[in-house]
């Protein structure tokens, strides 16, 4: 099945910097989300992005599904933005996500 | 309010006891899925069905069970034989057909007595 390969496994970050996320997959993907997980085990839906770039306010990604890979641009980092934040892909059809191991992040004021 | 209300948030279990974890989903979504996650660890797939009256199992589904009698309910049991059941379980669901996202409930805690 579908590898998929988050970087890098920790981040701390200093309050107001920007970050980079990256993930790696094995195999063509007709579904890509991101998450953002919060310290309660809620899964917030950032972006779904099999191909293309999306934006959302401090937030963007950016799938290259030619070369497999997606990267989670994060900019002005703020504390709530702490938690885990895993990358899941799928193959063609309805087979079911593909979890990364995800990248912790800490943000500190 | 559209969604994915997974219940109890909270379920211990006592040695060689079944216990049955609730998905409802009012989002008319034929597929459903659920997973499993254990500390510092990403999600691990159990059973999915797409479609009502059929599943599949995932990467670990020995010591689960599910059923899907209806198009809005994917209950999942842990049974005795499942020897290591602490985790935090995730319940998910997507319109079929390429395009779609997954979206999750919030979660059950489960915990060995």
């Amino acid at each position: 099945g579908i590898q998929v390969e988050q970087s890098p496994p920790d981040l701390i970050l200093q309050e107001g910097a920007n970050s980079t996320l990256r993930c790696n997959f094995s195999d063509s993907v007709n579904n890509l989300q991101w998450f953002h997980q919060n310290p309660w085990g809620q899964l917030i839906n950032l972006f779904y992005i099999p191909s293309g770039t999306k934006q959302n306010g401090r937030l963007s990604a950016t799938t290259v599904a030619t070369e497999r890979y997606s990267l989670l641009y994060i900019s002005s980092s703020q504390t709530t933005d702490s938690g885990v934040y895993f990358c899941a892909a799928a193959l063609g059809g309805n087979t079911p996500l593909v979890f990364g191991k995800g990248t912790r992040l800490s943000v500190i004021a | 309010d559209g969604g994915i209300t997974q219940s109890p948030k909270y379920l211990f279990r006592k040695e060689g006891q079944n216990v049955t974890l609730s998905c409802e989903q009012n989002l008319n979504h034929d597929a459903m899925y659920w997973y499993r996650q254990d500390p510092g660890q990403g999600l691990r797939l159990i059973y999915y069905s797409q479609i009502v009256n059929d599943f599949q199992k995932g990467d670990i589904a020995e010591g689960y069970s599910v059923s899907r009698e209806k198009k809005e309910s994917f209950p999942l049991t842990v049974t005795s034989a499942q020897k290591n059941p602490t985790a935090f379980y995730l319940c998910a669901s997507r319109i079929t057909g390429g395009g779609q996202p997954q979206h999750f409930g919030d979660g059950t805690r489960l915990s060995i007595l």
